[in-house]
């Protein structure tokens, strides 16, 4: 079945430093959606990226959507302790699906060092 | 506010008991979903419902079952626990936008331990 894939498992930074996390689909996705998860708390919904090759920006947070919709990447640029957490990306669990059934990636855990 | 509230939040049970864990959405969602998060695991798929009388399997759905009687509410239960388990359990739920995916809003999640 499909499957989202992503990396790294882990990544610790030291503050101020650039992060990027990655997520690859078997297949082509619809969407695309990113959450945060901090630690001892719940997945927040961050966005969603609907169209091919599309970028978009949260303050310091860059999403894109790959030319083929089977990739995605979030990048963030000067880490701050307050973006400690760990990020998923999620894809809808069925080709077509619009019915929010969304498989997810096994997240990366940013660690910040001060 | 609208919102979506887990019950309880903690608990610890013995092997093989019956186990139910509430989740209420306030939201007026018809898609209601519960996952398991596990350490290397991230967040898998019990039971999603599309709406009141509607229940589906996920990708884990052995040992659980949910029912839908209402828009508001998808409890989980655990027939009979098992250590495997033990788990933090999230509800969410989402609205259809058209023909995307929705966002899901999660509970808080509840933390069960099976012992």
């Amino acid at each position: 079945g499909q499957q989202v894939m992503q990396i790294p498992q882990y990544q610790h930074v030291q503050e101020g430093e650039d992060f990027t996390t990655y997520c690859n689909s078997s297949t082509t996705l619809s969407n695309i959606q990113w959450y945060k998860q901090r630690p001892g708390g719940h997945p927040v919904f961050l966005i969603q990226l609907v169209k091919s090759g599309e970028v978009k920006k949260q303050k310091r947070l860059t999403f894109q959507f790959g030319e083929a919709k089977k990739n995605s990447s979030l990048h963030i640029t000067a880490t701050q302790t307050t973006d400690v957490g760990t990020y998923f990306c999620a894809g809808p669990l069925d080709r077509g699906s619009t019915l929010g059934r969304l498989y997810f990636g096994r997240g990366t855990q940013l660690t910040v060092w001060p | 506010d609208a919102e979506i509230t887990q019950s309880p939040r903690h608990k610890i049970t013995e092997t093989g008991r019956q186990v139910t864990l509430a989740c209420h959405q306030t939201w007026n969602h018809n898609n209601m979903f519960w996952y398991r998060q596990d350490l290397g695991h991230g967040l898998r798929l019990i039971h999603y419902s599309y709406g009141v009388h509607d229940t589906n399997k996920g990708e884990v759905s052995d040992g659980y079952s949910v029912s839908r009687s209402n828009t508001e509410d998808l409890p989980l239960t655990l027939e009979s626990a098992a250590s495997s388990q033990t788990s933090v359990y999230f509800c969410a739920s989402s609205r259809s936008q058209g023909a995307y995916t929705g966002e899901l809003f999660f509970g808080e999640g509840s933390r069960l331990t099976v012992l």
